[in-house]
């Protein structure tokens, strides 16, 4: 079966331009979870969606980002006035949901660049 | 909070040698663990987890882990490595306190194999 998609793969935008990253989950998976991976570094929660709530935003590194997901379906990563320091790469995750083991299954990411 | 610590952020081994990749947590209630693999440009993927059933769990690729309440750790080990096992390794943490969904990873570990 499919597994999750995102894209675009790999973004180049501008400083102070807006960018929306999107994400594709598993069929029948309720949860949706976003993560940043910098150079080198590991894995940093940005925020989880149990259907179309975030119970959880507290991963967001600052109001310029924000995550929408609808129909309990597709999420929408978005960062406004893109900032050097947002380059990395954005990992989506999705899940079965409460009452499984809640192993997440990855995208490939979406690779940020801003120049 | 759930934390996580990986120690070693380099682990090298001769093709053929054991490869020990050690993974300590911490958790205020029973936690539910994972290790994933991450190979070059791919997202992550599942190696083998821990949900409070056999505290020895064997994974894909011959990799097992073993769950030891006493010592809060999870170390990943597979007897005898191989070229194609040279990857990226995180180790994770399910937040049961919160539902489950928040799962907490740790900085990874990259693991070289050596010929």
């Amino acid at each position: 079966g499919a597994g999750v998609s995102q894209s675009p793969s790999n973004k180049v935008t501008e400083k102070g331009k807006d960018v929306e990253l999107r994400c594709d989950p598993i069929s029948g998976h309720t949860a949706l979870y976003w993560y940043r991976q910098s150079l080198g570094q590991g894995l940093e929660f940005l925020i989880y969606f149990q259907g179309n709530s975030a119970p959880d935003k507290s991963g967001l590194p600052s109001d310029r980002f924000s995550a929408e997901r609808t129909g309990g379906s597709v999420s929408t990563l978005t960062i406004q006035r893109t900032q050097q320091e947002d380059s990395a790469v954005y990992l989506c995750a999705s899940s079965l949901g409460q009452g499984t083991s809640y192993e997440q299954y990855f995208g490939p990411g979406t690779r940020l660049t801003v120049t | 909070a759930q934390s996580v610590t990986q120690l070693g952020s380099h682990v090298s081994v001769s093709e053929g040698a054991l490869v020990l990749l050690r993974c300590n947590y911490s958790s205020s209630v029973p936690p539910y663990l994972f290790w994933y693999v991450q190979y070059p440009n791919q997202g992550l993927q599942l190696l083998l987890k821990y949900t409070s059933a056999a505290t020895l769990v064997k994974g894909i690729n011959g990799f097992e882990a073993e769950f030891k309440k006493s010592e809060t750790s999870f170390h990943l080990t597979k007897p005898s490595a191989h070229m194609s096992d040279a990857a990226e390794y995180f180790c994770a943490v399910s937040d049961l306190s919160t539902g489950g969904f928040k799962t907490i990873f740790g900085a990874g570990t990259r693991l070289f194999v050596k010929a």
